[in-house]
């Protein structure tokens, strides 16, 4: 029941540079949440979206969503070491009556020194 | 603090054998939730509970069993009926309800067997 997909897989990237990775989905949303998964640990929340919503920020991060082409995008300004990581987009559908948000496959993210 | 709990967190299985794994959370959330994660790859649902003494399959529920017997616990086990129980497992917790809730996760148990 796979519903979000990011784009792309892999991501390498200088420290200082900007981060850019997609996500997109099948169905209508309430929302749309995005989460860092540091290696061999949970996944944290970073960020979530309503569907009236079209950006957010929170600190280096800025999250918008298109939902006319079903999409959305986490940028992360001035990367860090420390945020090599795998990232995460989660739905939560409309009409979910069960409340249960669904993630896709991640983006791994490496910030090169 | 408030979080979520899980262990421990390095497990050993031997052939079968069951086991299971614990996830406590003091955050007073209502629903609970068991996701495995194999190397590279996303999170797949096991089996969720919005309410205590309820609780519903995911899309990978074969092989594995859950309980919900007070709001805080949500134990799931992994039985010989898993054949390849090798994984990461990963408990959640959200508030239900109106409104836009995130999750939040433990720390992870990871599984081998041996």
């Amino acid at each position: 029941s796979q519903q979000g997909e990011e784009d792309p897989q892999a991501l390498s990237i200088q420290e200082g540079e900007n981060a850019t990775m997609n996500c997109s989905y099948k169905t209508s949303i309430n929302n749309l949440q995005w989460y860092r998964q540091n290696s061999g640990r949970g996944l944290v929340h970073l960020i979530l979206i309503r569907s009236n919503e079209r950006e957010k920020h929170s600190g280096r991060l800025r999250v918008t969503l298109d939902t006319s082409k079903k999409s959305s995008s986490l940028l992360i300004t001035a990367s860090r070491a420390a945020d090599t990581a795998s990232y995460f987009c989660a739905t939560d559908p409309l009409k979910n009556r069960d409340d249960k948000i669904i993630f896709g496959k991640g983006t791994r993210l490496h910030i090169l020194p | 603090d408030g979080g979520i709990t899980q262990s421990p967190k390095y497990l050993f299985r031997k052939e079968g054998q069951n086991v299971t794994l614990s996830c406590e959370q003091n955050l007073n959330h209502d629903a609970m939730y068991w996701y495995r994660q194999d190397p590279g790859q996303g999170l797949r649902l096991i089996y969720y509970s919005q309410i205590v003494n309820d609780f519903q399959k995911g899309d990978i529920a074969e092989g594995y069993s859950v309980s919900r017997e007070k709001k805080e616990s949500f134990p799931l086990t992994v039985t010989s009926a898993q054949k390849n129980p090798t994984a990461f497992y990963l408990c959640a917790s959200s508030l239900q309800g109106e409104g836009d809730y995130g999750y939040t996760f433990g720390s992870g148990t990871r599984l081998t067997v041996v």
